[in-house]
């Protein structure tokens, strides 16, 4: 267990809705990233988050949007959900830059949009 | 152009056989190499960092080249516990970047008795 989790587990949503999925990043991780996991293919990086502010985002619409809050767990919400959207949403944590620091991934939220 | 681009697969190998995966990356900014794996329905763990002068862990060599941007695994001796999806990942992180990683699409690994 990487001591990050994500919630909830599952979930299904209707094309048009909003949705917000959780992250509690392992003790001491300052740096939060989200990934969309599409099926078949690797994660691809949304945003991340340190230390309250977002400071790297990836190819994604305005629509998706997070926080991280003062013990540095995070949100991602996505309004306005499309078909596309459904996907394993994966969060990450690190004591510092991803690629200096390893990242420990949570289980992840698997989205599904109907 | 993808930026990471791994072998299509999937592989589908026998026990104790050896199985090479190669991967090419377009940004010559990239500072940091990685293997990942993931099993079915389950997050992303990392396997081994890869270095320039080559580095192996057990049955596992990651090489590196910079000239070429070329990534390749090897695993030696295959187990069926090897049966997974691995995933070639680099990062710019270093200097004013925030060092994302960046994923190939992952080539899939069967390993059979």
């Amino acid at each position: 267990e990487t001591g990050v989790t994500q919630s909830p587990t599952h979930l299904i949503k209707t094309r048009g809705q909003q949705v917000t999925l959780r992250c509690s990043s392992q003790s001491g991780h300052n740096t939060v990233s989200w990934y969309q996991q599409a099926l078949g293919q690797g994660p691809q990086f949304i945003f991340q988050y340190y230390r309250e502010e977002e400071n790297g985002r990836g190819n994604f619409p305005p629509r998706f949007s997070g926080l991280q809050f003062p013990n540095y767990s995070s949100e991602l919400n996505v309004n306005a959900l499309e078909l596309d959207d459904s996907a394993l949403y994966l969060c990450a944590s690190s004591l510092g830059q991803p690629g200096l620091y390893e990242q420990y991934f949570g289980p992840g939220t698997r989205l599904t949009v109907t | 152009r993808k930026e990471v681009e791994q072998d299509p697969g999937p592989f589908n190998v026998p026990e104790g056989a050896t199985v090479a995966f190669n991967c090419t990356y377009s940004n010559s900014a990239s500072q940091s190499f990685f293997w990942y794996r993931q099993d079915c329905r389950k997050e992303p763990k990392l396997l081994m960092s890869v270095y320039s002068s080559g580095n192996e862990d057990g049955r596992f060599t990651a090489q590196l080249n910079r000239a070429s941007q070329y990534i390749s695994l090897l695993i030696r001796d295959s187990k069926l516990s090897d049966s997974a999806t691995y995933l070639c990942v680099v990062s710019d992180a270093g200097g004013t970047s925030y060092g994302k990683l960046t994923f190939g699409q992952g080539t899939i690994l069967t390993v059979h008795p």
